[in-house]
């Protein structure tokens, strides 16, 4: 059981805008402004999308972008499009004990 | 142009220790809050991470494997070497490693392409 929960499954159509949630505790996301956010199409390596809860990484399209509240970090993609089409995958920084939390994942698909 | 690629056995037997390589590229892991870290992802399933090793020699770990993992590496050779010991089948995944920044909660900027590992007798 992942430390932090994802939904397991998001959808919409092309051009509508979808967000995915990533429920952690006081003790991770709550806490830290670390939360990062990865997209990961089948048979890949997962790619980095964007950290520090809302910091895109370099080339990632502005379509991407992040938000937290207490406990919950969101993901938001707006103007779907087919290449969304992947999992995506939430993880935050959790102190020096369990150090990284990673999420159960989500499958994104494109009506 | 950064790069990691990850090398070791694709089948292991039941008990017996596992010893992944990531040699790498386009970084330094002498450089001030750089690090590298293991994940893997079994057949259809999330990814788990494994551990993390930084440029102070600072290592943390799955607290759910923490005894069965141990992190090193070697700065000049630019590798990051992984072992778990005594693997059983649900051990089986594809196993990556990746560069991680320790001032941004452990992001994994780059990620190599992973490596499968199948765990059988």
């Amino acid at each position: 059981q992942s430390a932090l929960t994802q939904p397991p499954s998001a959808s919409g159509s092309p051009g509508q805008s979808v967000t995915i949630t990533c429920t952690g505790s006081s003790s991770d996301v709550g806490d830290y402004d670390h939360v990062s956010w990865y997209q990961q199409h089948p048979g890949k390596a997962p790619k980095l999308m964007i950290s520090e809860v809302s910091k895109r990484r370099s080339g990632v399209p502005d379509r991407f972008s992040g938000s937290k509240f207490g406990n919950t970090a969101s993901l938001t993609v707006s103007g779907l499009q087919a290449e969304d089409e992947a999992a995506y995958y939430c993880t935050s920084y959790a102190g020096s004990n369990n150090f990284v939390v990673f999420g159960g994942g989500t499958k994104l698909t494109v009506l | 142009q950064i790069t990691l690629k990850e090398s070791g056995p694709t089948l292991v037997k039941p008990t017996q220790t596992l010893t992944l390589t990531c040699t790498f590229s386009g970084f330094s892991l002498s450089t001030s809050g750089v690090g590298v870290g293991w994940i893997r992802q079994p057949p259809g399933k999330a990814l788990e991470w494994l551990a993390l090793i930084f440029w102070n020699d600072d290592e943390h770990y799955n607290p759910s494997l923490r005894n069965r993992l141990t992190i090193t590496k070697d700065t000049s050779k630019n590798q990051v070497l992984l072992t778990l010991a005594d693997v059983d089948p649900v051990d089986t995944a594809t196993y990556y490693c990746a560069r991680a920044f320790y001032y941004i909660g452990a992001a994994l900027s780059d990620w190599g392409q992973g490596t499968l590992v199948t765990v059988s007798s």
